[in-house]
This record gives C-alpha cells, structure tokens and sequence, in this order.
C-alpha cells in the first residue's frame, strides 16, 4: 500500500484565489512528520511547510497553512492568495524515524505530487 | 555558496561512460541523501549516509556507486548505466538530531540522459 497518497494529478486555479491540494497518508507510527515541498520547472525541491503528529495546531507559513486531520490520516495544503509563481509540482511527504546500527535519521518518503497551474 | 549544491546540473552519457555526481551541501549537516526521479514516478530514495555512514541502500543496482568522504559531500559514482536510468537525480541533506522536526534541505539537481 502506498504510505503518501496525493489523488490529484493536477490543479487549475485563478490568481488570488485560494487552492487546497490533498494529501493522505498511511502509517502505524504514533511520531511522524508531514512536510510538504514545491518543485518548479527547475527541479529544485523546496521546502513550504511542517506539521509534526504530536502538534495540536495546524502548521501555518505564510500563504501555506496546512489542514491536519490526525484521525483521517490526512494533511491538505491551503495556499491562500495564489500568485502566477506558484505554478509548480507539489508534493507531500513522510518522514518515519528509522535506526540502524546506532545511528538515527528519517526516511521521507514522497506522494506522486500535484502540478498546480495558476492562471492570471 | 549556500544551501546544497550538485554539478554538473545536466550530463548526458553513453552507455559505456562512467561518470560522478557530485553533492555539497554548507549547511553543517550531518546526514545526506541520494534520490531519484523519473518522470510520472515519485521521488525515490536511493542511499542515505548518516554520520557518514551509508545506512540505507533501497535495492539500488550496482551500477550506483554512492560515497561520502565527509560530511559535506556526496558523490555518486555512475558506470555501464541504461537508458531507464535517464532522470533528475536529487540530492538533499539534513540535521538528524530531531528527527521529525528537521526537513531535509534538497540541490537543483542533476538531469541526467543516457544514450
């Protein structure tokens, strides 16, 4: 089973309106973190935005905010305000904490993402 | 420089070449990442070193040689790849001291064409 499920391929839209792409996840750990990155046409990932899964409040960054619903097993990303520069791939991401031999660090594992387009 | 950078940012090779990816980050990270992306795919995870030790290797072929020197970079070393092997290779890299809070800080990446 997938553990990141992002159901939209791709989202349209207007400038200045506000856009919510989905994001479900799938995991039997009781400490996760949620991230989610945007990727332009340039390929960089950049990082928008964190909820862990102890934090009672939604994540909020600026235009981001994240709408976290522990029990569904869901973390949709809002961006407010849409601007033309917010057209990119999207994606939602997992990090489950793994240890081998000592050493710790968290596994991120990525959905299939979301291609916005935002159209003047 | 700041941030994670990789060059070269594009190579295009045969399938006889063998070739390295190069990985820097200036952030005082102590783990880095290797990952692969292909189109329609999600991005998947290929090695992790931590520490400088490589402690994940997802059934990566052979023909991926990752190393890490320090902890400041990360090579991936490329010899007799396919044409399949053609995608954007990520490289990313994070402080892993808590571990749900850090993100990982990701380089423009490596598009990568075998002929």
């Amino acid at each position: 089973a997938q553990k990141i499920t992002q159901t939209q391929p791709g989202m349209f839209v207007q400038e200045k309106e506000a856009v919510t792409l989905d994001c479900t996840y799938d995991t039997s750990d009781q400490s996760y973190g949620l991230f989610w990155y945007k990727q332009p046409s340039s390929g960089e990932m950049i990082f928008l935005i964190y909820q862990g899964s102890y934090d009672e409040q939604n994540a909020t960054e600026g235009r981001y905010s994240l709408n976290f619903q522990k029990a569904r097993k869901s973390a949709n990303l809002v961006i407010s305000a849409s601007q033309l520069g917010d057209s990119a791939m999207y994606f939602c991401a997992m990090r489950e904490a793994q240890g081998a031999g000592g050493t710790s660090y968290g596994k991120l594992t990525f959905g299939q993402g979301t291609i916005l387009t935002v159209h003047p | 420089e700041t941030g994670v950078t990789q060059t070269p940012r594009h190579l295009v090779m045969g399938m006889t070449n063998k070739k390295s990816l190069k990985c820097e980050q200036h952030l005082g990270h102590n783990a880095m990442y290797w990952y692969k992306q292909s189109a329609k795919k999600p991005l998947e995870l290929m090695f992790v070193y931590s520490l400088e030790e490589r402690v994940e290797n997802n059934s990566v072929p052979s023909r991926f040689s990752p190393e890490c020197p320090n902890s400041s970079h990360l090579f991936l070393h490329l010899h007799t790849l396919q044409p399949e092997d053609s995608a954007l290779y990520l490289c990313a890299s994070s402080q892993e001291e808590q571990v749900y809070l850090n993100e990982q800080f990701f380089g423009p990446g490596t598009r990568l064409t075998v002929l």
